[in-house]
Protein backbone atom coordinates (compact mmCIF):
# COMPACT_ATOMS: atom_id res chain seq x y z
CA UNK A 1 0.00 0.00 0.00
CA UNK A 2 1.20 3.56 -1.01
CA UNK A 3 1.45 5.79 1.90
CA UNK A 4 1.86 9.94 0.71
CA UNK A 5 3.31 12.42 3.38
CA UNK A 6 2.69 15.67 2.71
CA UNK A 7 4.88 18.86 3.93
CA UNK A 8 4.86 21.24 5.43
CA UNK A 9 1.40 20.70 7.43
CA UNK A 10 0.95 24.51 7.26
CA UNK A 11 2.27 26.85 5.48
CA UNK A 12 1.89 30.58 6.66
CA UNK A 13 2.59 32.86 3.91
CA UNK A 14 0.97 36.39 2.51
CA UNK A 15 -0.91 37.03 -0.61
CA UNK A 16 1.36 37.51 -3.70
CA UNK A 17 3.93 35.21 -2.42
CA UNK A 18 4.99 31.94 -4.16
CA UNK A 19 3.81 28.55 -2.25
CA UNK A 20 5.66 25.08 -2.92
CA UNK A 21 3.91 22.32 -1.54
CA UNK A 22 5.46 18.92 -1.67
CA UNK A 23 4.24 15.32 -1.88
CA UNK A 24 6.39 12.25 -1.12
CA UNK A 25 4.96 8.47 -1.73
CA UNK A 26 6.24 5.50 0.08
CA UNK A 27 7.08 4.13 -3.43
CA UNK A 28 7.29 5.01 -7.01
CA UNK A 29 4.06 6.18 -8.28
CA UNK A 30 3.19 6.41 -12.07
CA UNK A 31 3.13 10.03 -12.55
CA UNK A 32 -0.32 9.84 -14.90
CA UNK A 33 -2.37 8.95 -11.58
CA UNK A 34 -0.62 11.94 -9.38
CA UNK A 35 -3.61 14.61 -8.68
CA UNK A 36 -3.89 17.33 -6.60
CA UNK A 37 -6.99 18.98 -4.72
CA UNK A 38 -8.16 22.28 -3.11
CA UNK A 39 -10.47 22.49 -0.33
CA UNK A 40 -12.18 25.45 1.45
CA UNK A 41 -14.06 25.38 5.14
CA UNK A 42 -17.54 23.98 4.15
CA UNK A 43 -17.07 22.88 0.52
CA UNK A 44 -16.08 19.68 -1.48
CA UNK A 45 -12.67 18.97 -2.94
CA UNK A 46 -11.88 20.98 -6.13
CA UNK A 47 -9.46 19.16 -8.83
CA UNK A 48 -6.87 21.29 -9.74
CA UNK A 49 -3.97 19.16 -11.20
CA UNK A 50 -4.36 15.65 -12.88
CA UNK A 51 -1.29 13.59 -14.05
CA UNK A 52 0.92 15.20 -11.56
CA UNK A 53 0.66 18.52 -14.10
CA UNK A 54 -2.11 18.89 -15.94
CA UNK A 55 -4.56 21.73 -14.97
CA UNK A 56 -8.22 21.04 -14.62
CA UNK A 57 -10.67 22.88 -16.51
CA UNK A 58 -11.30 26.18 -15.52
CA UNK A 59 -8.41 26.03 -13.02
CA UNK A 60 -5.53 29.47 -13.21
CA UNK A 61 -1.97 29.07 -14.75
CA UNK A 62 -0.92 30.37 -11.20
CA UNK A 63 -1.03 26.67 -10.39
CA UNK A 64 1.36 24.20 -11.70
CA UNK A 65 2.21 20.58 -10.93
CA UNK A 66 5.74 18.61 -11.40
CA UNK A 67 7.64 15.29 -10.06
CA UNK A 68 8.13 12.08 -11.15
CA UNK A 69 8.85 8.96 -9.58
CA UNK A 70 8.21 9.15 -5.08
CA UNK A 71 8.60 13.01 -5.11
CA UNK A 72 5.16 15.90 -6.27
CA UNK A 73 5.39 19.59 -5.98
CA UNK A 74 2.22 21.85 -6.04
CA UNK A 75 3.31 25.27 -6.96
CA UNK A 76 1.13 28.64 -6.82
CA UNK A 77 3.25 31.62 -8.43
CA UNK A 78 1.57 34.35 -6.85
CA UNK A 79 -1.17 33.54 -4.05
CA UNK A 80 -4.59 35.32 -4.29
CA UNK A 81 -6.79 35.69 -1.22
CA UNK A 82 -8.76 32.91 -2.66
CA UNK A 83 -6.04 30.49 -2.51
CA UNK A 84 -6.07 29.92 1.36
CA UNK A 85 -6.87 26.30 1.66
CA UNK A 86 -6.17 23.11 2.09
CA UNK A 87 -4.41 20.65 -0.42
CA UNK A 88 -4.17 17.45 -0.68
CA UNK A 89 -2.50 15.12 -2.83
CA UNK A 90 -4.07 11.92 -4.15
CA UNK A 91 -2.49 8.97 -6.24
CA UNK A 92 -4.98 5.93 -7.58
CA UNK A 93 -3.18 2.69 -7.34
CA UNK A 94 -5.06 -0.31 -9.99
CA UNK A 95 -3.46 -3.23 -7.10
CA UNK A 96 -5.91 -3.44 -5.63
CA UNK A 97 -8.12 -0.24 -7.30
CA UNK A 98 -8.48 2.25 -5.11
CA UNK A 99 -6.90 5.89 -4.03
CA UNK A 100 -5.24 7.07 -1.28
CA UNK A 101 -4.97 10.70 -0.51
CA UNK A 102 -1.80 12.80 1.66
CA UNK A 103 -2.83 14.13 5.07
CA UNK A 104 -3.09 17.89 3.34
CA UNK A 105 -1.02 21.10 3.63
CA UNK A 106 -2.79 24.08 4.61
CA UNK A 107 -1.93 27.43 3.47
CA UNK A 108 -2.68 29.86 5.74
CA UNK A 109 -2.51 33.42 6.08
CA UNK A 110 0.52 35.24 7.76
CA UNK B 1 -23.77 21.12 -15.80
CA UNK B 2 -22.75 18.04 -13.51
CA UNK B 3 -24.53 17.98 -10.31
CA UNK B 4 -23.79 15.55 -7.84
CA UNK B 5 -26.15 15.92 -4.65
CA UNK B 6 -25.77 13.59 -1.79
CA UNK B 7 -28.25 12.51 1.32
CA UNK B 8 -29.21 10.30 3.77
CA UNK B 9 -27.04 11.37 6.30
CA UNK B 10 -28.03 11.59 9.78
CA UNK B 11 -27.57 10.09 13.63
CA UNK B 12 -27.10 7.02 14.36
CA UNK B 13 -26.44 4.67 16.79
CA UNK B 14 -23.63 2.38 17.04
CA UNK B 15 -24.59 -0.96 15.18
CA UNK B 16 -27.34 0.97 13.17
CA UNK B 17 -27.74 1.05 9.27
CA UNK B 18 -28.00 3.66 7.16
CA UNK B 19 -28.03 3.83 3.13
CA UNK B 20 -27.28 7.38 1.33
CA UNK B 21 -27.90 8.31 -1.94
CA UNK B 22 -26.15 10.72 -4.47
CA UNK B 23 -28.23 12.07 -7.02
CA UNK B 24 -26.30 12.76 -10.35
CA UNK B 25 -27.29 14.95 -13.05
CA UNK B 26 -25.78 16.66 -16.93
CA UNK B 27 -24.26 13.02 -16.81
CA UNK B 28 -24.95 9.03 -16.63
CA UNK B 29 -24.06 7.41 -13.53
CA UNK B 30 -24.35 4.14 -14.98
CA UNK B 31 -21.82 5.17 -17.65
CA UNK B 32 -19.11 6.35 -15.09
CA UNK B 33 -16.76 5.19 -12.94
CA UNK B 34 -18.28 6.62 -8.92
CA UNK B 35 -16.98 6.29 -5.87
CA UNK B 36 -17.37 7.61 -1.92
CA UNK B 37 -14.76 9.57 -0.20
CA UNK B 38 -15.39 10.69 3.52
CA UNK B 39 -13.86 13.17 5.42
CA UNK B 40 -14.17 12.89 9.77
CA UNK B 41 -14.52 16.07 11.01
CA UNK B 42 -11.58 18.02 11.27
CA UNK B 43 -9.38 15.60 9.39
CA UNK B 44 -8.66 14.36 6.00
CA UNK B 45 -10.16 12.69 3.06
CA UNK B 46 -10.36 9.02 3.33
CA UNK B 47 -11.59 6.91 -0.33
CA UNK B 48 -14.25 4.51 0.87
CA UNK B 49 -15.79 2.13 -2.24
CA UNK B 50 -15.83 2.81 -6.11
CA UNK B 51 -18.12 1.34 -8.49
CA UNK B 52 -17.38 0.38 -12.58
CA UNK B 53 -19.33 1.53 -15.06
CA UNK B 54 -19.69 -2.76 -15.30
CA UNK B 55 -20.58 -3.20 -12.07
CA UNK B 56 -17.19 -4.21 -10.31
CA UNK B 57 -16.85 -2.78 -7.17
CA UNK B 58 -13.72 -2.34 -4.64
CA UNK B 59 -13.71 -0.99 -1.24
CA UNK B 60 -11.07 0.05 1.69
CA UNK B 61 -10.54 -2.09 4.44
CA UNK B 62 -11.96 -0.17 6.99
CA UNK B 63 -15.77 -0.74 5.45
CA UNK B 64 -15.21 -3.83 3.81
CA UNK B 65 -18.09 -6.33 4.99
CA UNK B 66 -20.10 -3.50 6.12
CA UNK B 67 -20.55 -1.45 3.30
CA UNK B 68 -22.29 -2.00 -0.02
CA UNK B 69 -22.13 0.21 -2.88
CA UNK B 70 -24.89 0.59 -5.69
CA UNK B 71 -26.53 2.52 -8.33
CA UNK B 72 -30.26 2.73 -9.50
CA UNK B 73 -29.59 3.54 -13.55
CA UNK B 74 -33.80 4.46 -14.10
CA UNK B 75 -32.99 7.37 -11.08
CA UNK B 76 -29.49 8.18 -11.69
CA UNK B 77 -28.17 7.61 -8.48
CA UNK B 78 -25.15 6.53 -6.87
CA UNK B 79 -26.12 4.68 -3.10
CA UNK B 80 -24.21 3.72 -0.22
CA UNK B 81 -25.54 1.13 2.08
CA UNK B 82 -23.64 1.42 5.26
CA UNK B 83 -24.34 -1.43 8.02
CA UNK B 84 -22.74 -1.88 11.96
CA UNK B 85 -22.04 1.28 12.04
CA UNK B 86 -19.23 2.09 14.30
CA UNK B 87 -18.16 5.65 15.77
CA UNK B 88 -15.34 6.05 13.70
CA UNK B 89 -17.25 6.08 10.53
CA UNK B 90 -18.47 9.61 11.54
CA UNK B 91 -18.06 11.68 8.35
CA UNK B 92 -18.92 14.01 6.02
CA UNK B 93 -19.42 11.10 2.94
CA UNK B 94 -18.63 12.77 -0.59
CA UNK B 95 -20.20 11.04 -3.70
CA UNK B 96 -17.71 11.99 -6.82
CA UNK B 97 -17.21 10.91 -10.50
CA UNK B 98 -14.15 9.19 -11.38
CA UNK B 99 -11.84 9.92 -14.56
CA UNK B 100 -10.32 6.43 -14.63
CA UNK B 101 -7.79 7.24 -17.43
CA UNK B 102 -6.25 10.01 -15.06
CA UNK B 103 -6.68 7.98 -11.76
CA UNK B 104 -9.13 11.18 -10.93
CA UNK B 105 -12.45 12.50 -8.62
CA UNK B 106 -12.96 15.42 -11.21
CA UNK B 107 -16.50 16.20 -9.68
CA UNK B 108 -17.81 16.33 -6.07
CA UNK B 109 -20.63 16.44 -4.81
CA UNK B 110 -21.11 18.57 -1.12
CA UNK B 111 -21.32 15.67 1.17
CA UNK B 112 -23.86 14.66 3.97
CA UNK B 113 -23.00 14.19 7.67
CA UNK B 114 -23.31 10.66 8.83
CA UNK B 115 -22.93 10.94 12.71
CA UNK B 116 -22.67 7.56 14.81
CA UNK B 117 -23.43 7.99 18.69
CA UNK B 118 -25.35 6.60 21.47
Amino acid sequence: EIVLTQSPGTLSLSPGERATLSCRASQSVSSSYLAWYQQKPGQAPRLLIYGASNRATGIPDRFSGSGSGTDFTLTISRLEPEDFAVYYCQQYGNSPPGFTFGPGTKVDIK
Amino acid sequence: EVQLVESGGGLIQPGGSLRLSCAASGFTVSSNYMSWVRQAPGKGLEWVSVIYSGGTTYYSDSVKGRFTISRDNSKNTLYLQMNSLRAEDTAVYHCARVRISWGILDFWGQGTLVTVSS
